[in-house]
């Protein structure tokens, strides 16, 4: 049974540009949520996704926009990148009902790199 | 709005020596709490979590953690600490179950032979 997977796994973008970051959910599971996790910080929550819609948004700009699609799986867009995206985007993935839900589990995370 | 203090950025244990990662909560009912472990360069593994019931957690890899609401802490402890054990940890809340999860800052644990 495969965990949550991330790609690419590293990245280095240019200020300006625009990224998207991919994830698929553990087997089971119908919702994704996003962190960034900035260098010697913790997870910072971006939004969530169930049901191929944002169900809740933490403190990010617009230029921080999603997608889930049918098969649950979900990308993470960045417009307008900054020198300050340069982070750790986490992917987490939870089961709405079931055995265990409300418990997330996280993927590996894409290494973002804006120069 | 929820929050979490972990008040220690840095530990250092010797290995086989106990273990007790501090954790306090802001949140006015009563949370969801997760302890997780990051290894560098990482994802999050989750090691316990406490939704309701017996206030003392096990978890995996020989950790447990406890609830103490009058004290709004869930401490995470382990007896005998082993080098693997070395890496960042995050306590994290979840107001009510709606998986807007906020994480501490992490301590990091150093174990020396």
């Amino acid at each position: 049974d495969a965990g949550v997977t991330q790609s690419p796994t590293h990245l280095i973008k240019t200020r300006g540009q625009q990224v998207t970051l991919r994830c698929s959910p553990k087997s089971g599971h119908d919702t994704v949520s996003w962190y960034q996790q900035a260098l010697g910080q913790g997870p910072q929550f971006i939004f969530q996704y169930y049901e191929e819609e944002e169900r809740q948004r933490g403190n990010f700009p617009d230029r921080f926009s999603g997608h889930q699609f049918p098969n649950y799986s979900s990308e993470l867009n960045v417009n307008a990148l900054l020198l300050g995206d340069s982070a750790l985007y986490l992917c987490a993935s939870s089961a709405s009902l079931g055995t265990d839900p409300d418990t997330q589990y996280f993927g590996p995370g894409t290494r973002l790199t804006v120069l | 709005a929820q929050s979490v203090t972990q008040p220690d950025i840095h530990i250092t244990v010797s290995e086989g020596a106990s273990l007790e990662l501090r954790c306090n909560y802001s949140y006015g009912a009563t949370p969801y709490l997760f302890w997780y472990v990051q290894s560098p360069g990482q994802g999050l593994q989750l090691l316990l979590k406490y939704f309701s019931g017996d206030t003392l957690v096990q978890g995996i890899k020989g950790f447990e953690a406890e609830f103490k609401r009058s004290q709004s802490s869930f401490n995470l402890r382990k007896p005998s600490v082993h080098w693997s054990d070395a890496a960042e940890y995050f306590c994290a809340v979840d107001s009510g179950g709606y998986q807007k999860v906020t994480f501490g800052t992490g301590t990091k644990l150093q174990v020396i032979p």
